[in-house]
């Protein structure tokens, strides 16, 4: 099983431009989950989905959309992106009821 | 707000000694989980301690929870070159969704 996967795994963009993040996972799982990952930071959760259809904002949520049109599938949308959201982005899925995360491989953005 | 928290520690040990890090945490949690990060990839769910449990298990890993500190510890004991890594506690509040909370991270670096 492939697990959970990321696309694309670098990407940079200029300010002011928009691009979508596709996480896709196979392993049946209802959570769903955006998080980015600052030096010094720590993981903040950006939003989440409890199911296909459901999203939920996060802690940091302003600047980002999502959105869960297949169980497998958990898009993350930047419409401008600006400098402040240079980043390297994971995504997550569990299953419901169980906490245990399974994480991508993340995401190196670079907005300039 | 984040609630896992580490001690902010880039541990330096050699193969063979123990690794030992910290984590606290602020509200009450259904359970703490500790995740690996090794360079450029994904976050490992490693081991995780509900809140009735007081210590657990896992190959060379120990982890202890005190609730009544709210605070965690993980133990590596044996260190091997291939354990150089961050970790990240993360908890799961109650009320909380399903949602984890993680920790800064700890670096540790094992010299062969």
């Amino acid at each position: 099983n492939a697990g959970v996967t990321q696309t694309p795994k670098f990407r940079v963009l200029k300010t002011g431009q928009s691009m979508t993040l596709l996480c896709a996972q196979d392993m049946n799982h209802e959570y769903m989950y955006w998080y980015r990952q600052d030096p010094g930071m720590g993981l903040r959760l950006i939003h989440y989905s409890v199911g296909e259809g459901t999203t939920a904002k996060g802690e940091v949520p302003d600047g980002y959309n999502v959105s869960r049109l297949k169980k497998q599938n958990f898009l993350l949308g930047l419409e401008s992106a600006a400098p402040s959201q240079t980043s390297v982005y994971f995504c997550a899925s569990s299953y419901r009821g169980r906490t245990e995360a399974f994480f991508g491989q993340g995401t190196r953005l670079t907005v300039v | 707000s984040q609630q896992g928290e580490e001690d902010p520690q880039a541990l330096s040990i050699q193969e063979g000694e123990n690794a030992t890090m910290n984590c606290s945490y602020k509200t009450s949690i259904n359970n703490l989980q500790w995740y690996r990060q090794n360079s450029g990839r994904g976050l490992v769910h490693l081991i995780l301690i509900r809140s009735n449990e007081r210590e657990k298990h896992s190959g060379r890993l120990r982890v202890t929870l005190d609730t009544s500190k709210k605070s965690s510890s993980l133990l590596i004991t044996a260190s091997r070159a291939a354990d150089t890594a961050s970790y990240f506690c993360a908890t799961d509040a109650q009320r909380g969704n399903n949602r984890l909370a993680f920790g800064k991270g700890n670096q540790v670096v094992v010299i062969p």
